[in-house]
């Protein structure tokens, strides 16, 4: 079975300060991990994947994630966050289920920036 | 290119009606999900189809059908609404049976009195 566990519902940050978004899942197969973001009164758009590879996945606006096999981690960092960061963010595990890629989410994490 | 598109925007119904959401992706990617959204639980998936002409239930099926009209659209449908309904409704395309990437269309808001 699968599940993602994002620990923190609610993360705010000040303005240029690091952050980081926890998920953790579980699963008894090979996963492969995303995280989503949802901007306000929008659908979700990917940020970053995992799927093979080295371990450190990098998004074009500063984020990054980490793969950790034994700790079935895959934490979300930005190192400086921006006004503009503020957002849900969603960790996701994917299983291959009747010909299509499902995708199963967690909780979300709503990271709110303060000036 | 508008990517995923969804109609309607917002949608209030009476408990026992019924409605129609549509979405349609001009990508020509083979597989479309509908997803639900709520407080609290994250996004959980109703139905999936991985091509056209294929349909199979997901995670939280109960009270939704839906249909793969063709490639580029795919409905779903509440037959009685009920206020358990009252979501926010997300349509998805991912290119090809291994479709990774997932797109998202901007959402349905459903508020079932």
């Amino acid at each position: 079975a699968q599940s993602v566990t994002q620990l923190d519902s609610q993360v705010p940050v000040f303005e240029e300060a690091p952050v980081e978004l926890r998920c953790n899942y579980s699963s008894s197969v090979s996963v492969y991990l995303f995280w989503y973001v949802q901007y306000p009164n929008q659908g979700l758009q990917l940020l970053l994947k995992y799927l093979s590879g080295s371990t450190l996945v990098e998004s074009i606006n500063g984020f990054e994630a980490e793969f950790n096999k034994s700790q079935t981690s895959f934490h979300l960092r930005k190192p400086s966050v921006h006004i503009s960061d503020t957002a849900e963010y969603f960790c996701a595990v994917s299983l291959l289920l009747g010909g299509a890629n499902n995708l199963f989410f967690g909780t979300g994490t709503r990271l709110t920036v303060i000036p | 290119n508008a990517g995923v598109t969804q109609t309607p925007k917002f949608q209030v119904l009476k408990t026992g009606q019924s409605m129609t959401l549509q979405c349609a992706q001009d990508m020509n990617h083979n597989s479309m999900y509908w997803y639900r959204q709520d407080p609290g639980m994250g996004l959980r998936l109703i139905y999936y189809s991985a091509s056209e002409g294929t349909t199979d239930k997901g995670e939280v099926p109960n009270g939704y059908n839906v249909s793969r009209l063709n490639k580029r659209e795919f409905s779903l449908r509440l037959e009685s609404a009920a206020p358990s309904q009252t979501s926010v409704y997300f349509c998805a395309s991912s290119e090809s049976v291994r479709g990774w990437d997932q797109y998202f269309g901007p959402g349905t808001r459903l508020l079932v009195l």
